[in-house]
């Protein structure tokens, strides 16, 4: 079946840098992606649509300029965390849906990030 | 936007027991409302989900029902096991165009006690 790939799945680094956290769909083209990021015992929120080949579209209150999201292929989207702080440590998970309006919905399998 | 609220946030049942998680949402015109299991550390999974076409679909011992009307839906897990204990989410697909994009509620830890 369909899978969409996280890498790294955890991360650690130090306050004031950048991360770089990937997502693939392995084996079907994805023209939209969606990252979630999920802090300790709370649900998934929406941070933004990964559009191919466009902008991304962030959802109310987050930082277009922090979360950096690029969709350069089909098949890749990535979100960077620019001058990352304590606050942004969090669970981040991306999803891609295979086509049509009944295709299927996969998540990848989330990226932990530490920041110190 | 589609707002999604889920109750209750924590469910203690015993053994064989059934439970009953609700959820509402506030975009009419959302069509897709799929529910996740989720452990510790993991990605989601799917365990069930109802289109906005019919009112009631069953899994087994999982089943969902969808009132359209009052914009709400449940999930209903009978015969409860212990392996049954995680954090179930609800959530709905904003729109009529299911793109994928979803909006979850808050979850709720299940707990099943032996």
């Amino acid at each position: 079946g369909a899978v969409v790939s996280q890498h790294p799945s955890w991360v650690i680094c130090k306050s004031g840098t950048s991360v770089k956290i990937e997502c693939r769909s392995l084996d079907f083209q994805a023209t939209t992606m969606f990252w979630y990021r999920q802090f300790p015992k709370q649900s998934l929120m929406l941070m933004a649509t990964s559009n191919e080949g466009s902008k991304a579209t962030y959802e109310q209150g987050v930082e277009k300029d922090k979360f950096l999201i690029n969709h350069a292929s089909l098949t890749l989207s990535t979100l960077t965390v620019t001058s990352a702080h304590p606050e942004d440590s969090s669970f981040y998970i991306c999803s891609a849906k295979t086509g049509g309006w009944d295709g299927e919905l996969f998540f990848g399998e989330g990226s932990r990030l530490t920041v110190l | 936007g589609e707002n999604v609220e889920q109750h209750p946030s924590t469910l203690s049942v015993q053994e064989g027991d059934s439970a009953v998680i609700k959820c509402t949402y506030s975009d009419s015109a959302s069509n897709y409302f799929p529910w996740y299991k989720q452990e510790l550390g993991k990605r989601p999974q799917l365990i069930i989900d109802i289109r906005s076409n019919v009112g009631e679909k069953k899994d087994q011992r999982i089943a969902v029902t969808l009132n359209k009307t009052a914009k709400h839906f449940s999930l209903h897990i009978t015969e409860t096991q212990p392996e049954d204990s995680a954090v179930y989410f609800c959530a709905a697909s904003p729109g009529s165009s299911n793109t994928g994009k979803l909006i979850f509620g808050q979850g709720t830890t299940l707990q099943v006690k032996p």
